[in-house]
């Protein structure tokens, strides 16, 4: 399957500082969409990217679709205490494949 | 908000059992998805699902799994000889579109094999 590796693994920041994450594939994909899981839960949808080099903001967090189709960021400004979780990225292929493939996930600690 | 139901938020079966998990998706969404979360890993894709048959389906889908959409409102997912190795979290999700759209998923079914 398609392998897509997020970096870094985990992250301890002080409260109030921002934060960055990336993912990178291998492959191309035409939607890029980043989740946070709380634990025992489901994820929930941060932010949807549907265009190469499309910038996306929703309240403090901005995500990046990269231009080569193979990446995206995510950026958190001012952390708190709740944006603790894990973060993934997942692409999708589209064209008929419409199923998504998960990153190896982000793990993010906010120090109060 | 719409969102996507679960049930039951926990399983605990015995090896061999048979079990069914279900999913009620947003009501106006038309593609349903199964995906797997191994514990402490990412999350995988098993089936997704359109106009009542699979569309696509992953390794991990073999003929031990099944899935039926009986009546419309209900999305199931069924092992039928269940193993340890089955033990996950199990997530529904579903979609409006079939690409370039938001998946929203549910909390999950946490399957424990015994």
């Amino acid at each position: 399957g398609q392998q897509l590796n997020q970096s870094p693994q985990s992250m301890f920041i002080q409260e109030g500082e921002d934060v960055s994450m990336n993912c990178t594939s291998s492959s191309i994909f035409n939607t890029w969409l980043w989740y946070k899981q709380d634990p025992g839960e489901g994820p929930v949808l941060l932010i949807a990217l549907y265009k190469a080099g499309e910038l996306t903001s929703n309240g403090r967090l901005t995500a990046q679709f990269g231009t080569t189709r193979k990446d995206s960021f995510l950026n958190i400004s001012a952390s708190i205490p709740s944006d603790v979780g894990i973060y993934f990225c997942a692409g999708q292929l589209g064209a008929g494949a419409n199923n998504l493939f998960f990153g190896t996930g982000t793990r993010l600690t906010v120090i109060p | 908000e719409p969102e996507v139901t679960q049930t039951p938020s926990h399983q605990v079966t015995q090896m061999g059992q048979e079990v069914i998990l279900r999913c009620v998706p947003i009501s106006n969404h038309l593609y349903f998805y199964w995906y797997r979360q191994i514990l402490g890993q990412k999350v995988e894709f098993l089936v997704s699902f359109y106009n009542n048959e699979i569309s696509e389906k992953s390794e991990i889908f073999d003929d031990q799994f099944s899935v039926e959409r009986p009546d419309g409102s209900n999305f199931t997912l069924k092992i039928r000889s269940t193993k340890l190795e089955d033990s996950a979290m199990y997530f529904c999700a579903s979609t409006y579109r079939g690409r370039n759209t938001e998946a929203f998923f549910g909390q999950g079914t946490r399957l424990t094999v015994v």
